[in-house]
């Protein structure tokens, strides 16, 4: 049971270059959740899906994008990287069980970014 | 909008003390949920707790308890007899049953000195 996977681990960007961060679970979550860590802070939301087909802003959303087009699958694109990105991107799921029932988050490895 | 503070950013303590970590929350919702999450060194983030709002008992797991008081709209986290291996970045997070977002508060650091 691998739980929720995060590729890449690291990676550096140059300014103005676009990639996506890919985030896959394995328990048929269906609450994903895109948070960023900037060092020596808290995280902070930036998107999330309730559902396949189902996403929603979250606190930090500007400069990035994300699709669920499967229960297991919630990746995050950035489109013209800047350097307010460089962060660590971490990707966690729950088992939303409807109605705002919520379980707790599992969580991925992280991926930590640069942006230069 | 729901809203987490953890007041104390960074805290040190010497081993074997104990320690108390704050939450305080906001939200104009009746049902929520409130979370604790670790985070080592090595960056990982580890599940500690989950309550929801309709269970005020106080919940002790080893060294570990958690005060919940909804008069005071706080999730209190204390340590007894802190180790070393303690030593981490402890996140408090709340969400409720009308908004899928969770959200986290700044995190305190804690060091816990041999």
């Amino acid at each position: 049971n691998a739980g929720v996977t995060q590729t890449p681990k690291f990676r550096i960007l140059k300014i103005g270059q676009s990639m996506t961060l890919q985030c896959a679970q394995d328990m048929n979550h269906n609450y994903m959740y895109w948070y960023r860590q900037d060092p020596g802070m808290g995280l902070k939301l930036i998107y999330y899906s309730v559902g396949a087909g189902i996403t929603d802003k979250g606190e930090v959303p500007n400069g990035y994008n994300v699709s669920r087009s499967t229960t297991e699958d919630f990746p995050l694109r950035l489109e013209l990287a800047a350097p307010s990105q460089t962060s660590v991107y971490f990707c966690a799921s729950s088992l939303g069980q409807g109605a705002g029932y919520h379980e707790k988050l599992f969580f991925g490895s992280g991926t930590q970014l640069s942006v230069l | 909008a729901q809203k987490v503070t953890q007041a104390q950013t960074e805290i040190s303590v010497v081993e074997k003390e104990d320690v108390t970590l704050d939450c305080v929350y906001e939200t104009r919702d009746t049902t929520y949920y409130l979370f604790w999450y670790k985070q080592p060194p090595s960056g990982e983030l580890v599940f500690l707790i989950r309550r929801n709002s309709f269970d005020e008992q106080n919940e002790i797991s080893g060294r570990y308890s958690w005060n919940f008081q909804k008069s005071t709209s706080s999730f209190n986290f204390t340590i007894t007899a802190s180790q070393v291996v303690d030593s981490a970045v402890y996140f408090c997070a709340l969400t409720t049953n009308r908004d899928d977002k969770i959200i986290f508060g700044k995190g305190t650091r804690l060091h816990i000195l041999p």
